[in-house]
């Protein structure tokens, strides 16, 4: 399986203020996933993310407070804009791998974020 | 909405005792099932999955799970607990009209030595 890394691994950041989380694989992956898991929570999809095109959100969750680039096949940022509190969690990049309809996921160590 | 869910959330046993973790799915097409396992301190691994074939997959460090269509159910087991099995277990799965994982709520195991 691919190796994922993400960087921060952790943040402490003020209120307003804006981080982005990198995701960098060792292998070309066309799809990468973008995950958020909030203290004490399980893990919820922000987007997908495919190179050359705009990433794909999922409901509840917009492009103005997770731009995500993806500039190409082994490289994807996810970005949190004009944080809150609310937005402290653990950010997870995931990259799938697999033959179509077997697709597997395997995920990044996180990046850990306390919005004060 | 699709969901998953899992029974226990959190789970102590004895070492050497057997493991059941529960899993259903609300979902009624064709889907892969995964369980995932994060130990303390460690990032998410894949523990196993289930494409098609064999609704029974073994997975790594002793653990099978059994996919049975009828209850939508995707149970994790392992007949005999150690004490590094000690982490936090989450059912996932993809149903396969979209390339997108749910997950369960996840269960906390802890195996007192």
């Amino acid at each position: 399986s691919a190796v994922i890394s993400q960087k921060p691994s952790r943040d402490i950041c003020q209120r307003g203020t804006s981080l982005t989380i990198q995701c960098q694989v060792d292998s070309q992956v066309t799809m990468m996933f973008w995950y958020r898991q909030q203290p004490g929570q399980s893990l919820t999809l922000i987007a997908t993310a495919n190179q050359g095109s705009e990433a794909t959100y999922e409901s509840g969750f917009v492009i103005d407070k997770f731009p995500i680039s993806r500039p190409n096949l082994t490289f994807s940022t996810l970005t949190v804009s004009n944080m809150s509190p609310e937005d402290s969690s653990i950010y997870l990049c995931s990259v799938s791998d697999g033959r179509r309809g077997q697709e597997t996921q395997y995920f990044g160590p996180g990046t850990r974020l306390l919005v004060l | 909405a699709q969901s998953v869910s899992q029974h226990n959330h959190h789970v102590i046993l004895s070492e050497a005792a057997s493991l059941e973790l529960g899993c259903n799915y609300s979902y009624g097409g064709t889907v892969n099932l995964f369980w995932y396992v994060q130990y303390p301190g460690q990032h998410l691994q894949l523990l196993l999955k289930y494409f098609s074939g064999d609704p029974l997959v073994k997975g790594i460090k002793g653990f099978e799970a059994e996919f049975i269509k009828s209850k939508f159910s995707f149970n994790l087991r392992k007949p005999s607990v150690q004490w590094s099995d000690t982490a936090e277990y989450f059912c996932a799965v993809n149903p396969l009209d979209g390339n997108k994982l749910v997950f369960g709520a996840g269960t906390i195991l802890r195996v007192k030595s």
